[in-house]
């Protein structure tokens, strides 16, 4: 059963700390999304990827967050410096675009707590 | 970019059919919808995804009437477990631009 994972699952750390999160998408899909969510503003898409060429990465903070997929298999999102704003959980997600049906499938989540 | 107007809560009972309905009055003539569910700690999870009038699967169906400009999921005979966060997302095909709601808690009663 194939799945996206993520790690870590949680991630505690204090302001100003650099922050990477990593995503494992499934295997042979060619897209991966990064989302973020909180209890305010609900799930956000931050940035998402196509054969690994960031497409659309508008939802991201620029000056403090990046986004890259080093190869096909690794996804990652950095904050640095890290703030207790981004306490949230953040989602990784991955599809197979062309495909008939479309779907994302997403993995369990980091959950980040700035302090 | 089409958005998506949804209840923000319903309330049902075991056993019961029911009907979320999802407004997206500008939505694209190549954009598709699509339904997720999400548990608490947990991912979104694809439900079900439609163009026009109606699609069934095994958990859900969805209907589309002829201006696409609503859908409804209907989720027949609901139980304890369906209790969960439902997204209406509406986006054009290869995933090029699409949007997350405010999505339905639904809260499923014994």
């Amino acid at each position: 059963d194939a799945r996206v994972t993520q790690t870590p699952r949680d991630k505690v750390t204090e302001m100003g700390q650099e922050v990477t999160m990593r995503c494992q998408p499934i295997l042979g899909h060619n897209t991966v999304f990064w989302y973020r969510q909180t209890m305010m503003q609900g799930l956000e898409l931050l940035a998402y990827f196509r054969n690994r060429a960031p497409l659309d990465d508008s939802g991201m903070p620029k000056d403090r967050f990046s986004a890259e997929m080093p190869d096909a298999t690794l996804a990652t999102l950095k904050i640095q410096p890290s703030e207790p704003r981004d306490s949230a959980v953040y989602f990784c997600a991955s599809g197979l675009s062309g495909a008939r049906q479309e779907t994302q499938y997403f993995g369990p989540g980091t959950r980040l707590l700035v302090l | 970019l089409a958005k998506t107007t949804q209840p923000i809560s319903m309330d049902s009972y075991e056993g019961q059919e029911v009907n979320i309905t999802c407004s997206h009055n500008n939505i694209a003539t190549n954009d598709y919808i699509t339904w997720y569910q999400q548990f608490p700690s947990q991912g979104p999870r694809f439900i079900i995804q439609g163009y026009k009038t109606k699609v069934t699967n095994e958990v859900a169906s969805l209907f589309i009437p002829a201006d696409r400009k609503s859908s409804t999921l209907s989720l027949p005979r609901v139980s304890l477990s369906d209790t969960a966060v439902y997204y209406c997302l509406v986006g054009l095909y290869n995933f090029n631009k699409f949007y997350f709601g405010s999505g339905t808690k639904l809260n499923v009663k014994p």
